[in-house]
Parts: structure tokens; C-alpha cells; sequence
């Protein structure tokens, strides 16, 4: 059982709206990511965290917003998006000193934006 | 050159079949490796690690290739549960990328009857 969870599952939202998205891992780890992944498409990393600071922005748009509280917790916002934002949103968590530990995913948010 | 890089597929076998992926990497200071599966409209897991003196698991095989920077995975006696995505993970090292991992474009394989 993964000790990565995320909410909501799903989420249609229409192109005005503003939503959130919530990850939070159990494992005690100290780096956290978010990736997009869209259809026939490979995972795109879109934010780093390493122990609650940001450390990579791969070239998002704007209208994707992160925040990390805390080592456990990390929300993505979302406001004024695409319809081709549409995808599966991927957080995954990982204790990053170790080389060969494992990156765990959280069973993803499927997002349709109208 | 793309950092990660995966043989395209689709592949589709029969049952019983011995299928084999290779995935280059482009940081020769890449420091480990790993193999994830995806199933349709699930998250990755891990399948593999991969190590230097490559590694075996039940029918899965896999071997890393240093020189020539390139992971590689075998399965053996192919089963209808084996149909996923396939992706290949690399650590990168050194400065804000290290402990990050990038991930190839995957490779689907689909076992058939």
C-alpha cells in the first residue's frame, strides 16, 4: 500500500477556477516532487522540494503555483488553466541522500479542465 | 540528446516470450538506476533496481553498462501481466539535481495470447 496519498482524484475544474491539489507522504521522507503526465506523453518533472525548499522549477507557467508547509505536505495550486493542462498529476517522495532508495508516486490526480 | 532515452515500442509479444529494453542515460556521473512499471492510468512503481554487477529477479533481468552508458532490462517467459508501460530511471548527481531522478518516455509492452 502506497504511503503516498493524494486528493482529490479527479477534478474537473473550468478554465476560471481556482483549485487545489493535496499530497501527503507517510514515509518520513525529505524531498517531494510533482510530475505531469499527459497522454502518450512521458512524465514531465514540473517542482522539486528538498527538505521543504523549493529547488527546481522546470519552466512551469505561472498558473501552476507549489507549496511545501512542511516535509509531509505538498499542495499544488491552480488557477486560470488550459484545457491542454488536462493530464495525470503525479506527486512522489523520496529521502534523497541515499542513491538507490526508492521514489514512491501517490496514485495521482486525473485533471479535466473544460 | 535527451537525457533519458528509451527504445520507442510499442512492443507486442506472445506468451512465453523473452522481450528485452535498453534505455541510454547521457550523465556519465549518473550514480543509480532503476526500473518502473506503469499500468494504464495508474501510478509508477518500482519494479527494479539496477546495480553495477547486474541483478536478477525471478524472470526479470537487469544489467548496467557503464562504458557505453546504457541500462538494460530482460523478461523471461512473458505473461499477459507483464502488458504496462516500462520506464527507465536515472539519479542524477551533483548540485540542486542531486537525489533527483529522470525518467525516460517508457516503453509499452503488450503480452498477448
Amino acid at each position: 500500500e502506497t504511503g503516498v496519498t493524494q486528493t482529490p482524484r479527479h477534478l474537473v475544474m473550468g478554465m476560471t477556477n481556482k483549485k487545489s491539489l493535496k499530497c501527503e507522504q507517510h514515509l518520513g521522507h525529505n524531498a517531494m516532487y510533482w510530475y505531469k503526465q499527459s497522454a502518450k506523453k512521458p512524465l514531465e518533472l514540473m517542482f522539486v522540494y528538498n527538505f521543504k525548499e523549493q529547488t527546481e522549477n522546470n519552466s512551469v507557467p505561472s498558473r501552476f503555483s507549489p507549496e511545501c508547509p512542511n516535509s509531509s505536505h505538498l499542495f499544488l495550486h491552480l488557477h486560470t488553466l488550459q484545457p491542454e493542462d488536462s493530464a495525470l498529476y503525479l506527486c512522489a517522495s523520496r529521502q534523497r541522500e541515499i542513491s538507490y532508495n526508492e521514489q514512491f508516486f501517490g496514485p495521482g490526480t486525473r485533471l479535466t479542465v473544460l | 540528446r535527451k537525457e533519458v532515452e528509451q527504445d520507442p515500442g510499442p512492443f507486442n509479444v506472445p506468451e512465453g516470450a523473452t522481450v528485452a529494453f535498453n534505455c541510454t542515460y547521457s550523465n556519465s556521473a549518473s550514480q543509480s538506476f532503476f526500473w518502473y512499471r506503469q499500468d494504464c492510468r495508474k501510478e509508477p512503481k518500482l519494479l527494479m533496481s539496477v546495480y553495477s554487477s547486474g541483478n536478477e529477479d525471478g524472470r526479470f533481468t537487469a544489467q548496467l553498462n557503464r562504458a557505453s552508458q546504457y541500462i538494460s532490462l530482460l523478461i523471461r517467459d512473458s505473461k499477459l501481466s507483464d502488458s504496462a508501460t516500462y520506464l527507465c530511471a536515472v539519479n542524477d548527481a551533483g548540485g540542486t539535481s542531486y537525489g533527483k531522478l529522470t525518467f525516460g518516455q517508457g516503453t509499452i509492452l503488450t503480452v498477448h495470447p
